[in-house]
């Protein structure tokens, strides 16, 4: 597709329930970010892609939270068991890795996850 | 591991004033740097960028140069306009090319 494309683009979820959060890169691009965006607040990292493999996954907050990637391309954002603070806009972005010279990393227009 | 630390905002300026943001950063080597922008309701995207030492990248008005001597990546505007109102986030790649954001800066721009 023309751009990164995250669905579901609004997820209303009862707490202790699971989701999937789902994020289609530009074709080609082999970096893949996850962040998280609370209300008001700046940009959490979760966890970064290279091709299939996630050298950082330092952000994930609780081992509620797993990610995976697939075939270079989409990746799907898993939170078990959600809770009311899990309630954030989950950001999907991707970039041509090119080792220190970064090209910019294009974003998608978010999942707002609202547990209720 | 590497950073970026941005002023804390939020930021409220008159029409036409002029605008700085710090930005400065921490990592290995030579980070490429970059400043995005989230206009009210919209997603993220690149405003500009500069990938080596005494770069500068500009954009709409805006400017921010890559100074290696003082790790910073300050972002300018000489006359803000009330469209320019918006969180601006700075961010590098470095090492790994894993893309790392400061907090963001909320700027309003009033009439």
């Amino acid at each position: 597709g023309a751009g990164v494309s995250q669905s579901p683009s609004n997820k209303v979820t009862e707490k202790g329930k699971d989701v999937e959060l789902r994020c289609d890169p530009i074709s080609g691009h082999t970096a893949l970010y996850w962040y998280r965006q609370s209300l008001g607040q700046g940009l959490e990292f979760l966890i970064y892609f290279q091709g299939n493999s996630a050298p950082d996954k330092s952000g994930l907050p609780s081992d509620r939270f797993s990610a995976e990637r697939t075939g270079g391309s989409v990746s799907t954002l898993t939170i078990q068991r959600t809770q009311q603070e899990d309630s954030a806009v989950y950001l999907c972005a991707s970039s041509l890795a090119q080792g220190r010279i970064g090209t910019e990393a294009f974003f998608g227009q978010g999942t707002r996850l609202t547990v209720v | 591991g590497d950073s970026v630390t941005q002023m804390e905002g939020p930021v409220t300026l008159s029409e036409e004033a002029f605008l700085t943001i710090n930005c400065t950063y921490t990592a290995t080597g030579y980070p490429s740097l970059f400043w995005y922008v989230q206009y009210p309701g919209e997603g993220l995207q690149l405003l500009l960028k500069a990938t080596k030492a005494d770069d500068k990248g500009s954009n709409k008005g805006f400017e921010a140069t890559y100074r290696k001597e003082t790790t910073s990546f300050h972002l300018e505007k000489g006359s803000v306009q009330v469209s320019d109102s918006a969180v601006y986030f700075c961010a590098l790649t470095g090492t790994a090319s894993k893309l790392t954001f400061g907090t963001g800066t909320r700027l309003q721009v009033t009439l």
